[in-house]
């Protein structure tokens, strides 16, 4: 069964900083997608950015990016000139592409950012 | 507005009470999902679907049932309710024809059980 691993519950950055998130998973298949997802104190929850597996690009959305080390099974996420919106609970989440998929996520506990003015 | 809803967004009810959570979706989306988020679990499936009358077992789904008679609602029932239910409950969806496999979240339900 495939797992997800955030190690650090919570984190904390100077508005303006760089902040990484780190995110490992346990997965012997070989076809999946990765992504994080954010959710701000209000509860929604909201993508940040997504990475197949079968792209060794790493995938980029404005001040995010991510390291995905497909061998490593590592998929952290680098939060640039980070702004006090970004104060949020970040999800690592897994989901296998195979025949008949189901779309199901796998998640991670997350890890609690705060930034600070 | 298009987009995926959630109702109630509050819920109080009381040990062994039914109560049912609405999610409502505007996109024909084939997947849709229900989670609870508690604390020290992060979000754990309870149901999905596939598609209108196909549905699944998640991770956590004693104690609730689901129906999908319509692509757009998934409705998700407590048939008894207990305090262990306590949680923040979401509803999401994802279309089938899009290579993202993006989940797009409802904004909630907290359903306390007295």
């Amino acid at each position: 069964a495939q797992t997800v691993t955030q190690s650090q519950p919570e984190m904390s950055v100077q508005e303006a900083e760089t902040v990484t998130l780190s995110c490992t998973y346990d997965t012997s298949e070989n076809n999946y997608y990765l992504f994080w997802y954010k959710q701000p104190p209000s509860r929604q929850m909201i993508l940040v950015i997504r990475q197949e597996a079968y792209k060794q690009q790493n995938a980029t959305e404005n001040r995010f990016s991510v390291n995905f080390q497909k061998a490593a099974k590592s998929f952290s996420l680098k939060i640039s000139d980070s702004q006090l919106g970004d104060t949020a609970m970040y999800f690592c989440a897994f989901m296998k592409l195979n025949a008949g998929n189901n779309r199901k996520l796998i998640w991670g506990l997350g890890t609690s950012l705060a930034v600070n003015p | 507005d298009a987009g995926i809803t959630q109702s109630p967004r509050y819920k109080i009810t009381e040990t062994g009470r039914q109560v049912t959570l609405m999610c409502h979706q505007t996109w024909s989306h084939s997947y849709m999902f229900w989670y609870r988020q508690d604390l020290g679990h992060g979000l754990r499936l309870i149901y999905y679907s596939a598609a209108a009358d196909i549905t699944d077992k998640g991770e956590v789904p004693d104690g609730y049932v689901v129906s999908r008679s319509k692509t757009e609602n998934f409705p998700l029932t407590l048939e008894s309710a207990t305090r262990s239910q306590t949680s923040v409950y979401f509803c999401a969806s994802s279309a089938r024809d899009r290579p993202t496999y993006e989940q797009y979240f409802g904004p909630g339900t907290r359903l306390t059980v007295t």
